[in-house]
């Protein structure tokens, strides 16, 4: 069964802080995101990695960076936590070109910054 | 990628055809039509994909009109479970140096009753 993992489910931070949001995938795939979720406003692409080392910013990178250093790890970021990045973060990975290119998500994780 | 339009909410019998429509009139001739779906507090789910035949899978089918300007998803028999929020995404595939990001409207809220 493939599967796409997020380190955890509920995470709670404070203003300032570091935060690392780690996603792991065990299906091979090449192309990793990160997406944000908001009530309103949709699932609002951060980055995304076509291959290892590999980074591309989406619609919203501002405060956050990502490390991809093994094809099946993507890790997201926060410098310095804010309390407007208290969202749900979700991680997606998908095969390399083509015509089928199905997302496969992570349950999420529900940060709050305090 | 092109827009989409779909109704707000919809109310569906448990044990019934559940038919999800979506609008997508400026569609071009290279994109897809994708469903996701996302059930609360976890990550959305692929559903099923097309670009002009129609298709079937183990959970549903995607109804495709021959001008393509719009489509249908149908849960042939809806459950408890299958209540859920339900988008439709027209995009062109992921290629290398294509941002390969989903955007997600607000989606169609699926309540199935008992």
């Amino acid at each position: 069964d493939v599967k796409v993992t997020q380190s955890s489910r509920y995470l709670v931070k404070r203003t300032g802080e570091k935060v690392f949001l780690e996603c792991v995938q065990d299906m091979d795939h090449e192309n990793m995101f990160w997406y944000r979720q908001d009530p309103g406003l949709g699932l609002r692409l951060i980055y995304f990695s076509y291959d290892v080392k590999m980074k591309e910013k989406g619609d919203i990178p501002e405060g956050y960076s990502v490390s991809r250093e093994k094809k099946e790890r993507f890790s997201l970021i926060l410098e310095s936590a804010s309390t407007n990045q208290t969202s749900m973060y979700l991680c997606a990975s998908s095969r390399a070109g083509g015509s089928y290119n199905e997302q496969f998500f992570g349950p999420g994780t529900r940060l709050t910054v305090l | 990628d092109a827009k989409t339009t779909q109704p707000t909410s919809m109310d569906c019998a448990e044990g019934r055809a559940a038919n999800l429509p979506c609008n997508h009139s400026t569609i071009s001739g290279n994109e897809y039509v994708y469903w996701y779906r996302q059930i609360h507090s976890q990550g959305p789910q692929y559903i099923i994909h097309g670009l002009k035949n129609n298709e079937t899978n183990e959970m549903a089918s995607l109804i495709i009109t021959e001008d393509r300007k719009s489509s249908t998803l149908i849960l042939p028999h809806a459950t408890l479970r299958d209540t859920a929020v339900y988008y439709c995404i027209v995009r062109v595939p992921f290629i290398p140096g294509n941002t390969g990001k989903l955007i997600f409207g607000q989606g169609t809220t699926l309540q199935v009753k008992p």
